[in-house]
């Protein structure tokens, strides 16, 4: 397809366990974001990346999460030791351009992740 | 203070009406205001971009935007059912790589 792609729609697991989430970026786009959506929210910033470089993980919550894109093209984002407060959507967003703040993003359809 | 700050509604009008959202940040150094659409358990879906004081129109959407108040609105015409959703407004942040979003306008739209 041509849109962002993100897998598994869906993941349940228990608290305590390691969870990994993939996103596809629309092809050729360099810039990749990861974002958290609690229920009722908007979505919060976690990292940025341009290519396979992490220019910013501020929005991270903890030493927990780690997200990385090694080729530059897909993304995973890895939540070790889950906690039930890291139960939300997981969205995935790209741009075309490195200089990202004056374009928009195109999203994928998220990961809803719940930690039992 | 959060970065960006919206009514979270929800917010209903009568088919054809006009709806109006609004959206208020912070950070005086934001140069980029998107609106974005997000239909239940769907993704956000970009609706409208601005970067310049004043009014940006595209179809039955127009943006508004008052740097000096820190202000951006989005107007929707002829309002239908099919608009009803959560309106989010986003700013990026200070190093331009960041995106900060409000929490959402619930907007129905009542045939």
């Amino acid at each position: 397809g041509a849109g962002v792609s993100q897998s598994p729609r869906y993941k349940v697991a228990k608290r305590g366990q390691d969870v990994a989430l993939r996103c596809d970026p629309i092809s050729g786009h360099v810039s990749l974001f990861w974002y958290q959506q609690a229920l009722g929210q908007g979505p919060e910033f976690l990292t940025y990346f341009q290519n396979e470089a992490q220019l910013d993980k501020s929005g991270l919550p903890s030493d927990r999460f780690f997200a990385e894109r090694p080729e530059g093209s897909v993304s995973t984002l890895k939540i070790q030791r889950t906690q039930q407060e890291d139960s939300a959507v997981y969205l995935c967003a790209s741009s075309p351009q490195q200089r990202s703040s004056n374009q928009p993003q195109h999203f994928g359809d998220g990961t809803r992740l719940s930690i039992l | 203070q959060k970065e960006v700050e919206q009514n979270s509604g929800p917010l209903s009008v009568p088919e054809g009406a006009i709806a109006s959202l609004n959206c208020t940040y912070s950070d005086r150094g934001s140069q980029s205001f998107f609106w974005y659409r997000q239909y239940s358990g769907k993704s956000p879906e970009l609706i409208m971009s601005i970067y310049s004081n004043g009014d940006k129109e595209d179809g039955r959407f127009t943006a508004q935007l008052n740097k000096a108040s820190q202000y951006v609105s989005l107007l929707i015409r002829d309002s239908q059912p099919s608009d009803s959703a959560t309106y989010l407004c986003a700013v990026n942040g200070v190093t331009g790589n960041q995106f900060y979003f409000g929490t959402g306008t619930s907007l129905t739209v009542i045939p």
